[in-house]
């Protein structure tokens, strides 16, 4: 059984410019949910896709969008980098309809925004 | 809205010691509450998951416990190690809502 992974490690980008950040889930779960932290911050939720549709989304400009695929994997996109935007972005997949309903993170993307 | 607030943000104990972290929050309307575990530029591990029927779990050294009438959880952790240094995160969820909702966290330091 594979975790989940995310790609890149690592990015800087530029004030403006468009990142897409990818999330592969774990073997077996069909929900996938996008949070960013801050630096000294817990993590905020962004959005969540379940079954390739958004499933909920948190207090995040529509600059923030995200896709799901077939697979479960998926994508995070954010249109016209803020400083703001810098922040460790993680993803959790987990399993609809389980009880205990846990999340399972994958290491993060830190983007850094100049 | 649904705040969690974990106190101290910090906390530096010599190894061997039995410690307790905190977790309060304002909406008794839980579904779940987990604790994590996150070192320096990592994701996020879980440690302990608590159901809203349940008042404790346990793993090895660690134990969580919840109480919804008061708006609490601990995470006690016995005979600390070096090891056990790493931020340490509470999270909620509520019925309904796909979201987890994060504390800040404690940042835990074991010196040995």
């Amino acid at each position: 059984e594979t975790g989940v992974t995310q790609s890149p490690t690592h990015l800087i980008k530029t004030r403006g410019q468009q990142v897409t950040l990818r999330c592969s889930s774990q073997s077996g779960h069909n929900t996938v949910s996008w949070y960013q932290q801050a630096l000294g911050q817990g993590p905020q939720f962004i959005f969540q896709y379940y079954r390739e549709e958004e499933n909920g989304r948190g207090n995040f400009p529509p600059r923030f969008s995200g896709l799901q695929f077939p697979n479960y994997s998926s994508e995070l996109n954010v249109n016209a980098l803020e400083l703001d935007d810098s922040a460790l972005y993680l993803c959790a997949s987990s399993f609809q309809g389980r009880r205990t309903d846990t999340q399972y993170f994958g290491p993060g993307t830190r983007l850094t925004v100049l | 809205k649904q705040e969690v607030t974990q106190i101290p943000a910090a906390l530096s104990v010599p190894e061997g010691e039995n410690l307790v972290l905190n977790c309060s929050f304002t909406d008794s309307a839980i579904y779940n509450l987990q604790w994590f575990r996150q070192d320096p530029g990592k994701g996020l591990t879980s440690l302990l998951l608590i159901q809203s029927s349940q008042r404790e779990q346990t793993s090895g050294r660690l134990n969580a416990s919840l109480d919804k009438s008061s708006g609490r959880s601990t995470l006690y952790i016995a005979a600390s190690q070096p090891g056990d240094s790493a931020t340490y995160l509470c999270a909620l969820s509520f019925q309904g809502a796909q979201k987890l909702v994060f504390g800040q966290g404690t940042r835990l330091t074991i010196n040995p």
